[in-house]
């Protein structure tokens, strides 16, 4: 399992911001995937969750219409959209895949993260 | 949205040491819980899931424990490779809600 991102970014603030996160070697549609950020010398963030059969979503209401997690099945890869950007989003942005197969494990199992992206630095600056 | 406090919020132990980090929920969470460790610059890594599941790979010296609303992660014959920040985390299935704990800061003696 690897789950490569896209790179890091700077934005100006009331921009959006777009990040990649493709997967590979295991079967895409089967599992959850995530978002979870981490401010500078702060905890663990979570923000979105996707179902990629399917492409149900699931948003932290801290980012309730800024956030849109998106899939695309056909290169296996998630995105996060975070619009209005300001100072406080600065932080390290990791996607990361849940440790339960949808198909057959209970559905607390979705929401583990087993694996992990290496995580992309977004810094808001004006 | 149910809160996730862990204590102590920092701890400090020598290498050999048995120590353990608890996670209390501000409403009952059956064993839907789990544990990460973090290390500087690096993404976690889950440790323990269902509350007291070890995940593959992980040393035996990791245990979890608990239901309900306290639960610990206990961690026997510290090594210095332990030495990192330690977060619980749970899903709320009403409210579709994923949530951390604010992490323990494990430290060397």
């Amino acid at each position: 399992v690897f789950l490569m991102q896209s790179g890091a970014e700077v934005q100006k603030p009331g921009a959006s911001l777009k990040l990649s996160c493709q997967a590979s070697g295991y079967a895409f549609i089967n599992y959850y995937m995530h978002w979870v950020r981490q401010a500078p010398g702060q905890g663990l963030e979570w923000m979105a969750t996707i179902n990629p059969n399917g492409g149900g979503t699931s948003y932290s209401q801290t980012f309730q219409g800024r956030v849109t997690m998106t899939r695309d099945t056909s290169t296996s890869t998630v995105y996060m959209e975070l619009s209005s950007l300001r100072s406080e989003d600065t932080a390290v942005y990791y996607c990361a895949r849940a440790w339960g197969n949808s198909l057959f494990r209970p559905t607390a199992t979705f929401y583990y993260f087993e694996h992990w992206g290496q995580g992309a630095l977004v810094t808001v600056s004006s | 949205a149910i809160q996730l406090t862990q204590s102590p919020s920092s701890l400090s132990a020598s290498v050999g040491d048995r120590v353990t980090i608890s996670c209390r929920a501000s409403q009952g969470i059956s064993s839907a819980l789990a544990w990460y460790q973090q290390k500087l610059g690096r993404p976690p890594k889950l440790l323990i899931y269902d509350a007291s599941i070890l995940e593959s790979d992980i040393p035996s010296r990791f245990s979890g424990s608990g239901s309900g609303t306290d639960f610990n992660l206990s961690i026997s014959g510290l090594q210095p490779e332990d030495f990192a920040t330690y977060y619980c985390q749970h899903f709320n299935s009403y409210l579709q809600a994923i949530t951390f704990g604010q992490g323990t800061r494990l430290e060397i003696k």
